[in-house]
């Protein structure tokens, strides 16, 4: 089965410290991959995603994200995180069939002053 | 523009009565519609997915007798909550496809149900 993995259950940044979320899927035919952010109580708002082409793919509030087909990761990256950014982020892939999606267990992030 | 409701965005109700919860598309036709439950500190888990005139698709160990959907026309998906115990309460997220267009779900901003 296709799956999700992002292997920081939490993560703490200083604000303005560069930021770097991990997440790898399991292999399959070529992926479309999402990142989105939950703030508590609420609904996912999408950052970005990757469906073809350019490998590094920019999404709103300063975040990018690099495709690594060798490495089966989708990993998200911000220069200097606000503490605005302190969030639940969960990576997704897009099952075969191009419809349901599979999340990861997600990654908390806190903001430290 | 692709902004999905909920509705009620949080509901409270006695064990063993029906609950219903509404998801919108209000700016677009979504042909498909998708029912996730979030557990605290957990991700989300697909319940079912809803499509337009026909019967919904439940994800396994998803009860479909218990969690009925109805996807009455391309803006409009309800899932009920038939019979509700403690256990039933979670955090409900639906989403929609764009019909015709990316493969992108956009997601309603949830709803919280508290079965007492």
């Amino acid at each position: 089965a296709q799956s999700v993995t992002q292997p920081d259950i939490h993560i703490t940044v200083s604000e303005g410290a560069s930021l770097e979320l991990r997440c790898n899927y399991s292999y399959g035919a070529t992926p479309y991959l999402f990142w989105y952010v939950q703030s508590p109580g609420q609904g996912l708002q999408l950052l970005l995603k990757y469906f073809s082409g350019d490998t590094l793919v920019q999404g709103i509030k300063g975040f990018e994200a690099e495709f690594k087909r060798s490495q089966s990761s989708f990993n998200l990256r911000k220069p200097s995180v606000h503490w605005s950014d302190a969030a639940e982020y969960f990576c997704a892939r897009m099952n075969s069939g191009y419809s349901t999606l599979t999340f990861g267990k997600g990654t908390m992030l806190l903001v430290s002053p | 523009g692709a902004v999905v409701s909920q509705h009620p965005s949080w509901v409270i109700c006695k064990s063993g009565t029906s609950v219903k919860i509404e998801c919108r598309s209000l700016d677009f036709q979504a042909t498909t519609m998708f029912w996730y439950r979030q557990f605290p500190k957990q991700s989300l888990m697909l319940m079912a997915t809803s499509n337009e005139g026909s019967k919904a698709t439940y994800e396994q160990g998803v009860e479909k007798d218990k969690f009925l959907i109805n996807h009455a026309s391309l803006t409009l998906s309800t899932l009920t909550v038939t019979s509700a115990h403690p256990e039933d309460s979670s955090f409900y997220i639906c989403s929609a496809l764009l019909a015709g267009g990316p493969r992108e779900q956009f997601f309603g901003p949830g709803t919280r149900l508290t079965v007492l």
